[in-house]
C-alpha cells in the first residue's frame, strides 16, 4: 500500500488567500483525521471522520476552515480566508482502529 | 481536563545506554496507550500499542511499560542508536478512533 497520501507537500500563499488541502486514506480504513503541528501548540486534532461523516470538529479553530469527505478515498481541509496565524504544517491520518498511519504533512506558509 | 505531560522536552545520551522516556496523564482512563516516532520534516509512525490490562510489551530494542494506578507509561530504547534520535510521541485513546497526543520528547543519541 503507497500509506497516506498528501497533497501538495508545499503550499505558499498570501493572506486572504483560499487553500484547499488534500488526503488520500489507506484502503480500508474507516477514521480520517487531520491535525495541524505547531513548535507553539505541538500536535492539534482539528477534525475526525469515521465512516465519511464528521464525528468530532471542535478543535477547528473557527470558522474559516472546514473539512469535507465526500467519499472513503479522499478528504480536502479548506481554509478560507487564510490568515499568517494558519502557517503550521498540517497531518492528514487514517486508521481501521487505534493505530494511527500519518501522511508526510502539508507545509503551509501564508505571508 | 486530560491532560497528558512527557518528560523534558529533549534528552541526551550516549550511545550504547538505555534511553527512558516517560509519559504522565491525567483525568484520563484510557484503553490504549501507544508511542510514536517523529523525524524532522516527517509525520509520527507507530511504534507500540499496549493495552490498559497489559503490564510490559516488547518490540526488539523497544519495551513499554503501563501502570494505570500511577497513571504512567515508561518507554525504554536499549543499546541506543544515533539513529534512533528523533522525537516520541505517546497518544492515549478510549476506544478505537480518536486519540490524544502528548508534546513528544526529542531524544538525541550521541556517538
Amino acid at each position: 500500500d503507497a500509506g497516506v497520501i498528501q497533497s501538495p507537500r508545499h503550499e505558499v500563499t498570501e493572506m486572504g488567500q483560499e487553500v484547499t488541502l488534500r488526503c488520500k486514506p489507506i484502503s480500508g480504513h474507516d477514521y480520517l483525521f487531520w491535525y495541524r503541528q505547531t513548535m507553539m501548540r505541538g500536535l492539534e486534532l482539528l477534525i475526525y471522520f469515521n465512516n465519511n461523516v464528521p464525528i468530532d470538529d471542535s478543535g477547528m479553530p473557527e470558522d474559516r476552515f472546514s473539512a469535507k469527505m465526500p467519499n472513503a478515498s479522499f478528504s480536502t481541509l479548506k481554509i478560507q480566508p487564510s490568515e499568517p496565524r494558519d502557517s503550521a504544517v498540517y497531518f492528514c491520518a487514517s486508521a481501521r482502529e487505534v493505530t494511527q498511519y500519518f501522511g508526510p504533512g502539508t507545509r503551509l506558509t501564508v505571508l | 481536563s486530560q491532560k497528558i505531560e512527557q518528560n523534558s522536552e529533549a534528552l541526551n545520551i550516549q550511545e550504547g545506554k538505555t534511553a527512558t522516556l516517560t509519559c504522565n496523564y491525567t483525568n484520563y482512563s484510557p484503553a490504549y496507550l501507544q508511542w510514536y516516532r517523529q523525524d524532522p520534516g516527517r509525520g509520527p509512525v507507530f511504534l507500540l500499542l499496549i493495552r490498559e490490562n497489559e503490564k510490559e510489551k516488547r518490540k526488539e530494542r523497544l519495551k513499554v511499560t503501563f501502570d494505570t494506578t500511577l497513571k504512567q507509561s515508561l518507554f525504554h530504547i536499549t543499546a541506543s542508536q544515533p539513529a534512533d534520535s528523533a522525537t516520541y510521541l505517546c497518544a492515549l485513546a478510549t476506544n478505537a478512533g480518536k486519540s490524544t497526543f502528548g508534546d513528544g520528547t526529542t531524544l538525541t543519541v550521541k556517538p
